[in-house]
């Protein structure tokens, strides 16, 4: 069973550039939630999304934002990009609709602002 | 609220047991989690434990829970240079799939 995919595994930008990063979950997951890992700040939780419905948000800037597509692969796109959000965000899935189930992370998408 | 505390770094010998440590604040934790991060790579979910538990083995892996002190371990036994990493602990709460995570622990395996 592949695992979590995202792509690509690594984006160069420029400051006042947007981004868009896919993640595809666990054949099965319908449930996709964002995380943002940074050396300063560690890891944040950003939003989670289920059956193409944001359920949770964290406490990130209203240029972050998510969407899911009915075949529950995500996309995040972050606009007006800044220096400080060069980060590794990372996507995670689990299987369904329960709540607190084990979440099985991608390898992540490194992103560097220039 | 959530915050959840670890120490930064631990050095030990290849074959001896390692020890990482980890407290959290949020009672209302519902499951723990131990993540793996390995250089350049994702996390990798090692092991959880739902909070009614007080301990889980599973292989080399022992999971430790004293709720009363909200303190959680791991114990890697016979640790190999394979084990070298950075774990994090992680709860979640609050009836969501958010989950909180500590700063992280590095361990270094020496042969």
């Amino acid at each position: 069973k592949a695992g979590v995919t995202q792509t690509p595994r690594y984006l160069i930008k420029t400051r006042g550039q947007q981004v868009t990063l896919s993640c595809s979950p666990i054949s099965g997951h319908r449930s996709v939630s964002w995380y943002q890992q940074t050396p300063g700040q560690g890891l944040q939780f950003l939003f989670e999304y289920f059956s193409e419905t944001q359920r949770n948000k964290g406490n990130f800037p209203g240029r972050f934002s998510g969407r899911q597509f009915s075949n529950s692969r995500s996309e995040m796109n972050v606009s007006t990009l800044e220096l400080g959000d060069s980060a590794l965000y990372l996507c995670a899935s689990s299987p369904d609709g329960a709540l607190n189930q084990p979440q099985h992370f991608g390898d992540g998408t490194r992103l560097s602002i220039l | 609220g959530e915050d959840v505390e670890q120490s930064l770094f631990l050095s030990v010998r290849e074959g001896d047991s390692s020890v990482i440590n980890c407290t959290y604040t949020d009672s209302s934790s519902t499951y723990l989690y131990w993540y793996k991060q390995e250089p350049g790579a994702g996390l990798q979910l090692l092991t959880y434990i739902f909070s009614n538990m007080d301990m889980k083995q599973d292989q080399r892996l022992t999971v430790l829970l004293n709720k009363k002190d909200k303190h959680l371990s791991l114990r890697i036994a016979d640790t190999q240079t394979g084990d070298s990493a950075i774990y994090f602990c992680a709860e979640s709460s609050g009836g969501n799939n958010r989950l909180a995570f500590g700063k992280g622990n590095q361990v270094v395996v020496i042969p």
